[in-house]
């Protein structure tokens, strides 16, 4: 069974970072591509950040390029998003997400998410 | 980049049929794209992979009862004999450089 679950969430102030972690289980994570998407409350899904399953090609949400850093270490099957210059829009559940495969872009299984507020 | 719009709301009876829409851009209507659920407080879950010829993958558990359909640009999530527990959010979802979603359709169960 497929299992995706993130930790690292919290409160942080604005301007300051976080570092979002999830860990995988249930299928060779080492070849699957991964993502990661935000839900704002009350607001629709965001996609953020999505790393190739060797980690050598990364991708980013204009609103967030500069600022957020996707990773993978998939010696220990576990996916990072590193946030920093953090700001009161980035206010989100953080979702981990693992893609469809056979290069279908699609996020096919989700986990449970983490929860960041930015707030003073 | 590929921009898909889909209708805020929708409501239908229980036992009822529904169709849902996610209308591409003029310059992506040949792109395939996912369908997700999310009902209150829970987690998105993949409903389908629906291609622009009407080919779709579903996704694990999915029941017969939601379907997928192409026309043109309108890719279109079919639910027959709704359920309370159909009541949810459902987005749509593609990818260009980046991936990206619809605005979502709130789907009320009457």
């Amino acid at each position: 069974e497929v299992q995706l679950v993130e930790s690292g969430g919290g409160l942080v102030q604005p301007g300051g970072s976080l570092r979002l972690s999830c860990a995988a289980s249930g299928f060779s994570f080492s070849t699957y591509t991964m993502s990661w998407v935000r839900q704002a409350p009350g607001k629709g899904l965001e996609w953020v950040s999505t790393i190739s399953d060797s980690g050598d090609s990364t991708y980013y949400a204009d609103s967030v390029k500069g600022r957020f850093a996707i990773s993978r270490d998939n010696s220990r099957n576990t996916l990072f998003l590193q946030m920093s210059s953090l700001r009161a829009a980035d206010t989100a559940v953080y979702f981990c997400a693992k893609d469809l495969g056979a290069g279908n872009r699609y996020f096919h299984h989700w986990g449970q998410g983490t929860l960041v507020i930015v707030s003073s | 980049q590929p921009v898909l719009t889909q209708s805020p709301s929708a409501s239908a009876s229980l036992g009822a049929s529904v169709s849902l829409t996610c209308t591409l851009d003029s310059g992506h209507i040949t792109y395939a794209i996912a369908w997700y659920q999310q009902q209150p407080e829970k987690v998105p879950r993949f409903l389908m992979m629906l291609n622009s010829d009407g080919s779709h993958i579903k996704g694990d558990g999915i029941p017969d009862r939601f379907s997928g359909s192409s026309s043109g640009a309108e890719r279109s999530l079919t639910i027959s004999s709704l359920q309370s527990d159909d009541e949810a959010d459902y987005y749509c979802q593609t990818w260009g450089p980046g991936r990206m979603f619809g605005g979502g359709t709130k789907l009320t169960v009457l």
